[in-house]
């Protein structure tokens, strides 16, 4: 498709497992963030790529969250010993990069439930 | 402490009438304001964006205004139609230090257009 693809669209694992996300943007956008919803929360920023660096991961709520970009177009989020409050749904988003802002479009997001 | 705010959570308008949800916003680094529209079940989908060297963007049903001294945006929806009805989120970005644009959203709107 033409848009950004995320799978699995819904994840149940039990608290303490690792979970990987995947995010697919759409072909020839070298910009990608990860965000996430938590209940009643707004959308919070998490990690961005540049092509298949990382230049800010600010938004990683702790050592347990960390993401990889290979070739410049898929990227993985990986939670490494699940907690419930890791509990939210998760959006990718991805754009053009140039000298002026360019809007970031999602992909319909992973929900994620920690038992 | 929350840089975009949405203060009305809900909105109900009657179809052919004129929708405005508002934004505000306390950060004045923001350059670049989107307005986002989701679904239940799918990810926000972009609809209109406005950089700050502009106070007006028009396309086609939506038109954007931000007034900077307010530190202020609003969407217009005219006329409003059912399938409108959705939740509205309003976004800004500036450039990071590591070059990202990062978004900071608010909380989102509901707006139902009434048939």
């Amino acid at each position: 498709g033409a848009g950004v693809s995320q799978s699995p669209s819904n994840k149940v694992t039990e608290k303490g497992k690792d979970v990987e996300l995947r995010c697919d943007p759409i072909s020839g956008h070298t910009a990608l963030y990860w965000y996430r919803q938590s209940l009643g929360q707004g959308l919070e920023f998490l990690i961005y790529f540049q092509g298949n660096s990382a230049p800010d991961k600010s938004g990683l709520p702790s050592d347990r969250f960390s993401a990889e970009r290979t070739g410049g177009s898929v990227s993985t989020l990986t939670i490494q010993r699940t907690q419930q409050e890791d509990s939210a749904v998760y959006l990718c988003a991805s754009s053009l990069m140039g000298i002026d802002n360019q809007p970031q479009h999602f992909g319909d997001g992973t929900r994620l439930s920690i038992l | 402490d929350q840089q975009v705010k949405q203060n009305s959570p809900s909105l109900s308008v009657q179809e052919g009438r004129i929708s405005i949800l508002n934004c505000d916003y306390t950060n004045s680094m923001f350059d670049y304001f989107l307005w986002y529209k989701k679904y239940p079940a799918e990810g926000p989908t972009f609809l209109i964006s406005i950089s700050s060297i502009k106070d007006k963007n028009e396309d086609g049903r939506f038109t954007v205004f931000l007034n900077k001294s307010a530190k202020h945006l609003s969407l217009h929806i005219v006329p409003s139609q059912p399938g409108d009805s959705a939740v509205y989120f309003c976004a800004a970005s500036l450039r990071s230090g590591a070059g990202s644009y990062q978004l900071t959203f608010g909380k989102g709107t509901k707006l139902s257009v009434i048939p």
